[in-house]
């Protein structure tokens, strides 16, 4: 059974700073990753999709890297904005119906 | 604007009270799914359909139903409301293996509070 596990659970950085959030996956076989943002009350957010032969993708500030034969996954973020305050949220496609599997996020808070 | 629908957005049932939660994508996705979330465990998936007329058991079934008569709705169903049954559900859409983009896109939720 896939598992996925985010290091780490909450993280609170000054605004400005670079950071890296963690995601673990226990079966390489996947056929994409991806990573999501949620914020309070609301529903998710896609931010990047990796896929399986990918090494990572890039979006404006954002950035994701994807090992599949270590089962790792991060997500840079440059140059923190408290309008990043979120959870973020990393899942994996493992093929079958396109079913994700996630892990229960980071919290994220950009202090000024 | 294109996307997925959910409702209600909120929703208090007694014990044992039934309701459906719809959603609605305008995208053309084949694939939709319905996920609940709860603290510390993250979302976990309850059903899913991966076209029109058809649906499956996902990792967390027992207590719901669900039904996808057209391709653009999935609805979930609780015949007999229980207060784990308590949380937010989240539906979403996927083009499928056979589209241009495997990403998911999601509702905005619904958070159901059995009492």
């Amino acid at each position: 059974k896939q598992e996925v596990t985010q290091i780490p659970a909450a993280l609170s950085v000054p605004e400005g700073e670079n950071l890296v959030l963690n995601c673990s996956f226990t079966d390489s076989a996947i056929y994409n990753l991806q990573w999501f943002r949620q914020d309070p009350g609301k529903g998710l957010t896609s931010l990047l999709l990796i896929q399986s032969s990918q090494r990572e993708q890039t979006s404006g500030r954002l950035n994701a890297s994807l090992d599949k034969s270590s089962g790792r996954s991060t997500l840079y973020i440059a140059a923190s904005q408290p309008g990043d305050s979120a959870t973020y949220l990393c899942a994996v496609n493992t093929g079958t119906a396109s079913k994700l599997t996630f892990g229960t996020g980071t919290r994220l808070q950009v202090t000024l | 604007n294109a996307g997925v629908t959910q409702t209600p957005k909120f929703r208090v049932l007694k014990t044992g009270q039934s309701m459906t939660l719809l959603c609605a994508q305008d995208m053309n996705h084949e694939y939709m799914y319905w996920y609940r979330q709860d603290p510390g465990m993250g979302l976990r998936l309850i059903h899913y359909s991966v076209g029109e007329g058809t649906t499956a058991k996902g990792e967390v079934p027992d207590g719901y139903n669900v039904s996808r008569l057209k391709k653009q709705n999935f609805l979930l169903g609780l015949e007999s409301a229980a207060p784990s049954q308590t949380s937010v559900y989240f539906c979403a859409s996927s083009y499928g293996s056979g589209g241009p983009n495997y990403g998911y896109t999601f509702g905005s939720g619904t958070r159901l509070t059995v009492v």
